[in-house]
């Protein structure tokens, strides 16, 4: 069965904190992807990943960065948590191919205080 | 570029009666579209997907939908509702141009009634 596993389903930080999210796929995936749901936006594209190493920016890249050292694991960092970055964080993987599935982990709901 | 429009952030059926979430696309290539459930506290997992071929479109859990490309829309039915089929559904769109990368909308929370 495939699997997508997040680090942490919930998550409550301090602003000015750096903040790490952890993704994990086991199904030999290029393609990772970090999204942020809010309500009412649906889920919008923070940044993603076609290969070890590669990543590319999504729809709202500020504030964020990312890290692909091994082809299982992708990671977002938040640099310096703020208020306004308390939300569901959704990691998926997929193949190359435009018409694969993407798989979704569990999520990671943020708060930071 | 690509965009997606939910119609309605809430939908509310009675158990038994007819499911319908709207969804309309804008593409300027295209589409491969696709619709996603997420359950209360969990990832989103696929329904179905249409990509070439055959514009009704058979899922998971009995739902299907329909590409209509005249209308640019890819509306989610389901003939009876089930009270498990109380979730958010969101439909997302890509096509060859954008690889795997979607563009997904605000979500519908469907609520079935008893």
């Amino acid at each position: 069965d495939v699997k997508v596993t997040q680090s942490s389903r919930y998550l409550v930080k301090r602003t000015g904190e750096k903040v790490f999210l952890e993704c994990v796929q086991d199904m030999d995936h290029e393609n990772m992807f970090w999204y942020r749901q809010d309500p009412g936006l649906g889920l919008r594209l923070i940044y993603f990943s076609y290969d070890v190493k590669m990543k590319e920016k999504g729809d709202i890249p500020e504030g964020y960065s990312v890290s692909r050292e091994k082809k299982e694991r992708f990671s977002l960092i938040l640099e310096s948590a703020s208020t306004n970055q308390t939300s569901m964080y959704l990691c998926a993987s997929s193949t190359t191919r435009a018409t694969g599935e993407q798989y979704f982990g569990p999520g990671t709901r943020l708060t930071v205080t | 570029a690509q965009s997606v429009t939910q119609l309605g952030s809430h939908v509310s059926v009675s158990e038994g009666a007819l499911v319908l979430l709207r969804c309309n696309y804008s593409s300027s290539v295209p589409p491969y579209l696709f619709w996603y459930v997420q359950y209360p506290n969990q990832g989103l997992q696929l329904l179905l997907k249409y990509t070439t071929g055959a514009t009704l479109v058979k899922g998971i859990n009995g739902f299907e939908a329909e590409f209509k490309k005249s209308e640019t829309s890819f509306h989610l039915t389901k003939p009876s509702a089930h009270m498990s089929d109380a979730a958010e559904y969101f439909c997302a769109v890509t096509s060859w141009k954008y690889g795997n990368k979607l563009v997904f909308g605000a979500g519908t929370i469907l609520r079935v009634k008893s």
